[in-house]
């Protein structure tokens, strides 16, 4: 069965410091993968997908980046934190492009 | 470009109510419809997708119907129980090939 592990589950961090999230698909070759931001008590909007390794689209930046550097993993980051950026960022992956998503736990992430 | 518009929330019932949460939708393309189901502090699980038009979808008691003409996708169950509390989203893939969310429907079920 495929598991999907992201880490950390939460993070408190500094404005302008950096931040580095993670996202491993366990079970799957090949998935899609893309990274979700959500705004406490609101929805959810689509960051960034990957269809392949090395290769990322965004979909919007936030000044926010996106790495996959291995087939299982998913890797978003940005070297500055603003207090916009607070937040449950959620990874999920999908077989296909137009199929359903499957979402992890997700991480929560607080800039002060 | 693609939208869906939904019950605004929060909806408070008791339980053994029934539930409708409204659904509507907005795309150029043929789409693929979903409800998902999150829990506090939990990532959104999937309750069922439905790809056809005039077919329904249905898991745990819920169901949705795909109407193709009014371009809607309600959500229905006959009787919530408590831990049916949660936010229930409605979620389309069309002409951009992005999966696109509503705003979500807070349930309250109070027994």
């Amino acid at each position: 069965a495929q598991t999907i592990h992201q880490w950390p589950v939460a993070e408190i961090k500094a404005v302008g410091s950096p931040l580095s999230l993670g996202c491993t698909i366990k079970g799957k070759s090949s998935p899609n993968l893309y990274w979700y931001w959500q705004a406490t008590g609101g929805t959810l909007q689509q960051l960034f997908y990957s269809i392949t390794v090395g290769q990322v689209e965004s979909v919007v930046q936030l000044n926010l980046s996106a790495s996959r550097p291995k087939d299982d993993q998913f890797i978003l980051s940005t070297e500055k934190l603003l207090l916009s950026h607070s937040g449950f960022y959620l990874c999920a992956w999908s077989l296909l492009g137009g199929d359903e998503q499957y979402f992890g736990p997700g991480t929560r992430l607080t800039v002060l | 470009g693609d939208s869906v518009t939904q019950t605004e929330g929060p909806v408070t019932l008791s339980e053994g109510t029934s539930l409708t949460v409204n659904c509507s939708y907005e795309t150029k393309q043929y789409p693929t419809l979903f409800w998902y189901v999150q829990y506090p502090g939990e990532g959104p699980q999937l309750l069922f997708k439905v790809p056809k038009a005039n077919e329904k979808g249905s898991s745990r008691g819920f169901e949705a119907t795909y109407n193709k003409e009014a371009t809607s996708f309600h959500l229905q169950k006959a009787s919530v129980q408590e831990s049916d509390s949660a936010v229930y989203y409605c979620a389309l893939i069309g002409g951009s090939a992005k999966l696109i969310f509503g705003e979500g429907t807070k349930l309250t079920v109070s027994s």
